[in-house]
């Protein structure tokens, strides 16, 4: 199985603030590479696939990169709208994991 | 608009059986693979199966598989999730999503297993 890994496990930032999230795979896995955002209780909403491409209607500060082994998700701009837990997840095989969770909070 | 509607969850005895089903819409839902994903209470994002588009092939964590079943009506545009078996640690919401990068998500719905 394809263990994820994120890091940190929890942040907190000012508005304002460049946000970074990381995640390996423990193996090579291509692009195939989500990230969510969930808020509590709420389902989870697709912000990336394709390691880099956002879904639509998703705000551009979001941004994903990296392949094979090592990814990022980066908040270019923190808005206090964007509190939540992150999730990275891959689709190259099964089963299908996710990392732990990145629980971002606003300062 | 692509939604999807999870619908069946509810409180059961360790040991029992429960049928989720999901509906969707505003998609063309018999090209497109369909997966359960679960949430326990606190924790993390677990996938628990998928089906392809035609119901050819499924897939399963191996925590469901013998007691999990998955399937789907095109006609009906919905998939289901057959739970037998059911333990303590199946409780969670159930959350039904689009292929395999999961999007969009339906609501969830709550499963309880428990005496």
């Amino acid at each position: 199985d394809i263990q994820m890994t994120q890091s940190p496990s929890s942040l907190s930032a000012s508005v304002g603030d460049r946000v970074t999230i990381t995640c390996r795979a423990s193996q090579g896995i291509s692009s195939w590479l989500a990230w969510y955002q969930q808020k509590p209780e709420k389902a989870p909403k697709s912000l990336i696939y394709a390691a880099s491409t956002l879904q639509s209607g998703v705000p551009s500060r979001f941004s994903g990169s990296g392949s094979g082994t090592d990814f990022t998700l980066t908040i270019s701009s923190l808005q206090p709208e964007d509190f939540g837990t992150y999730y990275c997840q891959q689709y190259n095989s099964y089963p299908l994991t996710f990392g732990g969770g990145t629980k971002v909070e606003i300062k | 608009e692509e939604q999807l509607l999870e619908s069946g969850g509810g409180l059961v005895q360790p040991g029992g059986s429960l049928r989720l089903s999901c509906a969707a819409s505003g998609f063309t839902f018999s090209i497109n693979a369909m997966s359960w994903v679960r949430q326990a209470p606190g924790k993390g994002l677990k996938w628990v199966s998928t089906i392809t588009s035609s119901g050819g092939n499924t897939y399963y964590a191996d925590s469901v598989k013998g007691r999990f079943t998955i399937s789907r009506d095109n006609s009906k545009n919905t998939v289901y999730l057959q739970m037998n078996s059911l333990r303590a640690e199946d409780t969670a919401v159930y959350y039904c999503a689009k292929d395999t990068n999961f999007d969009p998500w339906g609501q969830g719905t709550l499963v309880t297993v428990s005496s």
